[in-house]
């Protein structure tokens, strides 16, 4: 069964503080997979995209991880900033025919307080 | 970058109204759009899949005739949910993907929040 798997489900960390999150997934065959941001009452934004040849990408402060062969993936936030408050959607798109191909992570609230 | 706008943001209105909400990509022709609803502190689940110019495919458990969907241009999908109840409440987002890009990143609209009273 094809599923995708976060955690924490939430988290607190002090602004200035790094965190990160993680991803762990059974989608197959594996197309590539992505990190969203969701602010509270926003639709998602894209962070990253990562295929199968690619084990780690960056956006800023962002930067993602992926084991392909584990079939893992991370998020790292260096020096969080309030901004950073929101929910990390991990989303594993599947090499499959047909347009339902996306499985979504059920995400992380992350929360970072002054 | 490719912008998905939806209309309106948010919506309150009475048991058994239809409200129609609006799913446009700005700059890029969009032949499937995507219909996702979300519950509080959980994630987005798809509705159905819209396509240009025919039926759209409904998820397993979504009634078709509750939530319909017509997508009769490239840029423009709608969603009306008929004789809406509280139930119904919740927050709706819909997505697309820029034909030209590779992988397809989805772009998403910023939802629309219907509450029904």
């Amino acid at each position: 069964k094809n599923q995708v798997e976060q955690s924490p489900q939430s988290l607190i960390i002090l602004e200035g503080k790094n965190c990160t999150l993680q991803c762990n997934y059974t989608v197959s065959p594996f197309s590539n997979l992505r990190w969203y941001k969701q602010d509270t009452g926003r639709g998602p934004v894209s962070l990253t995209i990562m295929t199968f040849s690619e084990n780690t990408k960056s956006n800023g402060r962002y930067t993602a991880t992926l084991d392909a062969d584990t079939k893992q993936s991370s998020l790292h936030i260096t020096a969080s900033q309030l901004s950073d408050s929101a929910s990390y959607i991990c989303v594993v798109s599947a090499l499959i025919t047909g347009a339902n191909n996306l499985f979504f992570g059920t995400g992380t609230r992350l929360t970072v307080i002054p | 970058g490719a912008v998905v706008s939806q209309h309106p943001s948010w919506v309150i209105c009475k048991s058994g109204t239809s409200v129609k909400i609006e799913c446009r990509s700005l700059d890029f022709q969009a032949t499937t759009m995507f219909w996702y609803r979300q519950f509080p502190k959980q994630s987005l689940m798809l509705m159905a899949t819209s396509n240009e110019g025919s039926k759209a495919t409904y998820e397993q458990g979504v009634e078709k005739d509750k939530f319909l969907i017509n997508h009769a241009s490239l840029t423009l999908s709608t969603l009306t949910v008929t004789s809406a109840h509280p139930e119904d409440s919740s927050f709706y987002i819909c997505s697309a993907s820029h034909p030209g890009q590779f992988y397809q990143p989805q772009h998403f609209g910023d939802g629309t929040r219907l509450s029904i009273l």
